[in-house]
């Protein structure tokens, strides 16, 4: 069974970066091909993909989001990481991670880890 | 990019209701679309995929249809765990993942 647990700062100031990890237990980054994602849920919103990276390293971002982003992998830690700079207040949300799951070219999220909760505030 | 449009935003419902709830896309994304539930506080919890396929270990009384641009999640007897916030999302363009605005089911 796979397990994703968020971690990181919950608040962070204006014009700083956000930094999150992912640690994924139950498996292995190093086997196979897979690709892990972030999502994020800003408060009583909806839901907004950020972006995913395979656990060879590939990242694919949110355009929107791409000029700020970076995600990464360790797969030596198990661990995928998201970096986002210069934050605004806009950028406060439930942050999750999750295993993208790849069947018949449908890309959809079958484990989430709990969500971590980001205040962007001075 | 794609956009997904659910509706209604909210559905009031009584357990045993037969609910529908309707996601539209703007450009066809054939059947690369998935439903999701969400509870309060929760991580959303995948009920669809590939627009009718049901995952392991989701109650039969749920069911997806529809390909193209139209699509449905259908409750057909609505239980007291079942009131919860319902989400669409497509993967046709797989460099941009995008959601539905979410659908919120309450009790009537």
């Amino acid at each position: 069974q796979v397990q994703l647990q968020e971690s990181g700062p919950g608040l962070v100031k204006p014009s700083q970066t956000l930094s999150l990890s992912c640690t994924v237990s139950g498996g292995s980054l190093s086997s196979g091909v897979s690709y892990w994602s972030w999502i994020r849920q800003h408060p009583r919103k909806g839901l907004e993909w950020i972006g995913y990276v395979s656990n060879s390293g590939s990242a694919y971002y949110n355009p929107s989001l791409s000029s700020r982003l970076s995600i990464s992998v360790d797969t030596s830690k198990n661990q995928i990481s998201l970096k986002l700079n210069s934050v605004t207040t806009a950028d406060t949300a439930v942050y999750f991670c999750a295993r993208v799951e790849r069947e018949g070219g449908n890309y959809y999220f079958h484990y989430w880890g709990q969500g971590t909760l980001v205040t962007v505030s001075s | 990019d794609i956009q997904m449009t659910q509706s209604p935003s909210t559905l009031s419902a009584s357990v045993g209701d037969r609910v529908t709830i309707t996601c539209r896309a703007t450009q066809s994304i054939s059947t690369y679309l998935s439903w999701y539930q969400q509870k309060p506080g929760k991580a959303p919890k995948l009920l669809i995929y590939g627009a009718s396929r049901l995952q392991s270990g989701v109650p039969s009384r749920f069911s997806g249809s529809g390909s193209g641009t139209d699509f449905t999640l259908t409750i057909s007897s609505l239980q007291p765990e079942d009131f919860a916030t319902y989400y669409c999302q497509q993967s046709f363009s797989t460099l941009f993942l995008t959601f539905g605005g979410g659908t919120k089911v309450e009790i009537k």
